[in-house]
């Protein structure tokens, strides 16, 4: 059974820096692995998508890493900002299935 | 703008009162999905429709039913709902492949908060 697993639960940083998020998985028999945000009572906005043959994907300020065969990915996040205060969620597709399995999330907060 | 809605944000019912969550997307996606997600917890994958093909997760409990009328309309139905299943209800689609696995990035609705007194 996949287990995706996200540390740290919660990270508080000042603007400015320069952060990584980190997420791990059981089974590296994935299809892909997506990057999500969630802001306080609301729905699920994708961030990045990297297919199982890629290594990375870049959108903006953010940057995500995927290492198949350890099992990681990471989501690498430029020059934070207030506005990036939000949980970031993973996921990955399992092979076999048209599903995600998605780890707790990280509690990301910037402060000014 | 093409989106997922959903229909209501909030709702309240009485403990064991049936109750419907609605979603709609003007994505044309051919798949659709319900999560539940409870605080602080990762969404959970109750079923999904490929198309017409209704593919329900082992573990969703038989209190939960969807129904899919068309491409565009999908609905949740809590047939009797317990304290336990408060929680966020979140809608998604995607583009479905033939090449199982290959999914699109998937699209989120705001979600429907529901609430059992």
């Amino acid at each position: 059974k996949q287990e995706v697993t996200q540390i740290p639960a919660a990270l508080s940083v000042p603007e400015g820096e320069n952060l990584v998020l980190n997420c791990s998985f059981t089974d590296s028999a994935i299809y892909n692995l997506q990057w999500f945000r969630q802001d306080p009572g609301k729905g699920l906005t994708s961030l990045l998508l990297i297919q199982s043959s890629q290594r990375e994907q870049t959108s903006g300020r953010l940057n995500a890493s995927l290492d198949k065969s350890s099992g990681r990915s990471t989501l690498y996040i430029a020059a934070s900002q207030p506005g990036d205060s939000a949980t970031y969620l993973c996921a990955v597709t399992v092979q076999g299935a048209q599903k995600l399995v998605f780890g707790q999330g990280t509690r990301l907060t910037i402060n000014p | 703008d093409a989106m997922v809605i959903q229909n209501p944000r909030y709702q309240v019912t009485q403990f064991g009162k049936p109750v419907t969550l609605s979603c709609s997307q003007t994505l044309n996606h051919n798949v659709m999905y319900w999560y539940q997600q409870k605080s602080s917890q990762a969404p959970k994958l109750l079923f999904h429709y490929y198309d017409k093909d209704f593919n329900n997760e082992a573990d969703t409990p038989d209190n939960f039913q969807s129904r899919r009328p068309n491409t565009s309309f999908c609905f949740l139905d809590i047939r009797s709902p317990g304290l336990g299943d408060a929680a966020m209800y979140l809608c998604a689609t995607s583009r479905g492949t033939a090449q199982v696995g290959r999914l699109q990035p998937q699209h989120f609705g705001d979600g429907t908060r529901l609430s059992i007194l």
